[in-house]
């Protein structure tokens, strides 16, 4: 079936560096959507990606679709302790009505 | 507008027995999708709900079932508790349901079941 592959499992940051987390799909994708879940929390939407190469900011955070539409990654930067949580891509399934199939995310912790 | 709300948010449970949560949505979404988190699979699909009927279903044993009733509202049943059911159980709710994967999904802040 659809897979969504994420990579780093973890990664853990010194406040202030960068971090980039990645996304790979076994087919394209008609779009890739992201979320953010903090510790003890739940999964909260961050953003929608649609065309072939798009490239969308929100503040510290950009996000990019490959070319291809099979790939995609979220790059945070200059990291800030609110930023801890694990970060989830997710894409839909093979055939409409389809549900979105979530990677396992990567958890950021992010050292003072 | 109010958010997607689940009950009860914590449970413990012991092997064998059967447990019931509850899911509602936010107003005018009438799609419900449930989820099952731990740790080691991460997010996978359990099945969703459309106007009160199961548009699709997950890769999960027939002891999980599910419902939705005329307001929306969902519940997830699962019987036969075993100490794997332990997790995180999370519904989200969109407007015209999970087409193409093109929805936001809006997560409740879930149900923690443990199964001792």
């Amino acid at each position: 079936g659809q897979q969504v592959m994420q990579i780093p499992q973890y990664q853990h940051v010194q406040e202030g560096e960068d971090f980039t987390t990645y996304c790979n799909s076994s087919t394209t994708l008609s779009n890739i959507q992201w979320y953010k879940q903090r510790p003890g929390g739940h999964p909260v939407f961050l953003i929608q990606l649609v065309k072939s190469g798009e490239v969308k900011k929100q503040k510290r955070l950009t996000f990019q679709f490959g070319e291809a539409k099979k790939n995609s990654s979220l790059h945070i930067t200059a990291t800030q302790t609110t930023d801890v949580g694990t970060y989830f891509c997710a894409g839909p399934g093979y055939s409409g009505n389809t549900p979105l199939v979530f990677g396992k995310g990567t958890r950021l912790s992010v050292i003072a | 507008k109010a958010g997607v709300t689940q009950t009860p948010r914590y449970l413990i449970k012991t092997r064998g027995q059967q447990v019931t949560l509850s899911c509602s949505p936010i107003s005018g979404h009438r799609s419900v999708s449930w989820y099952q988190q731990t740790p080691g699979q991460g997010l996978q699909f359990l099945f969703e709900y459309f106007s009160e009927t199961q548009r699709n279903k997950g890769n999960f044993p027939g002891r999980f079932s599910g419902r939705q009733f005329s307001n929306s509202r969902s519940e997830m049943n699962v019987s036969t508790l075993e100490l794997g059911d332990s997790a995180l159980y999370l519904c989200a709710s969109s407007r015209r349901g999970q087409r193409e994967g093109r929805e936001t999904q809006y997560f409740g802040p879930g149900t923690r079941l443990l199964v001792l």
